[in-house]
């Protein structure tokens, strides 16, 4: 089945660094994803939408500088929080649209920890 | 606006026996609707998805739901629960008149325990 694989599953970082997560679709080709945040026991929040060539479509609310999102081929897009801060730490999951089925499929999820 | 409700935060039920978890929704238009399920530290794993067609929907690891759309419901069920089936839920809608980036809309998400 259509799988996205999403690295690192886990990373710590100081306070002040930025750090890079990326979503590989490895059987298809995504030309849209999805970038999700997560807290402890709640629901996906959707943060912005990445699209193959183009700049992404952030949610209201959600600070485009902050949150890097790249999107240079498509089976690739990435997540860069830049300087990032304790309140940051998530858990952060892409998504993309599987052609052709009309479902999606996720990301394993990372976990940041800013300390 | 499209919007999503989970009413129930958890659910318990002990093995064996039909669960069901809630889902309603409130979209314009005709809805998308699927359900994911998520273990800890986990994304999330597609379980089933309503498009168009028969109303009870089947799905992976013997869950169903059923699409009623007077009560704009799509509720998860299955005959049978297993320990293995505790973990947290989540319906979600995509509005397909919505603009072509086919976001998806979650619910609160419902925490499942099976008991033994």
């Amino acid at each position: 089945g259509a799988v996205v694989s999403q690295h690192p599953s886990r990373v710590i970082c100081k306070s002040g660094t930025s750090v890079k997560i990326e979503c590989r679709s490895l059987d298809f080709q995504a030309t849209t994803m999805f970038w999700y945040r997560q807290f402890p026991k709640q629901s996906l929040m959707l943060m912005a939408t990445s699209n193959e060539g183009s700049k992404a479509t952030y949610e209201q609310g959600v600070e485009k500088d902050k949150f890097l999102i790249n999107h240079a081929s498509l089976t690739l897009s990435t997540l860069t929080v830049t300087s990032a801060h304790p309140e940051d730490s998530s858990f952060y999951i892409c998504s993309a649209r599987v052609p052709g089925t009309g479902h999606y499929t996720f990301g394993s999820g990372t976990r940041l920890t800013v300390v | 606006a499209q919007s999503v409700a989970q009413p129930e935060d958890q659910v318990n039920v002990a093995e064996g026996n039909p669960l069901t978890v809630k889902c309603t929704y409130s979209v314009s238009g005709n809805p998308y609707l699927f359900w994911y399920v998520q273990y800890p530290n986990r994304g999330l794993q597609f379980l089933l998805k309503y498009i168009t067609g028969d109303n009870l929907v089947k799905g992976s690891y013997g869950f169903e739901a059923e699409f009623n759309k007077s009560q704009t419901s799509f509720h998860l069920k299955k005959p049978s629960a297993l320990v293995s089936d505790s973990a947290l839920y989540f319906c979600a809608v995509r509005d397909p008149s919505s603009s072509n980036t086919g976001k998806l809309i979650f619910g609160q998400g419902t925490t499942l325990q099976v008991k033994p």
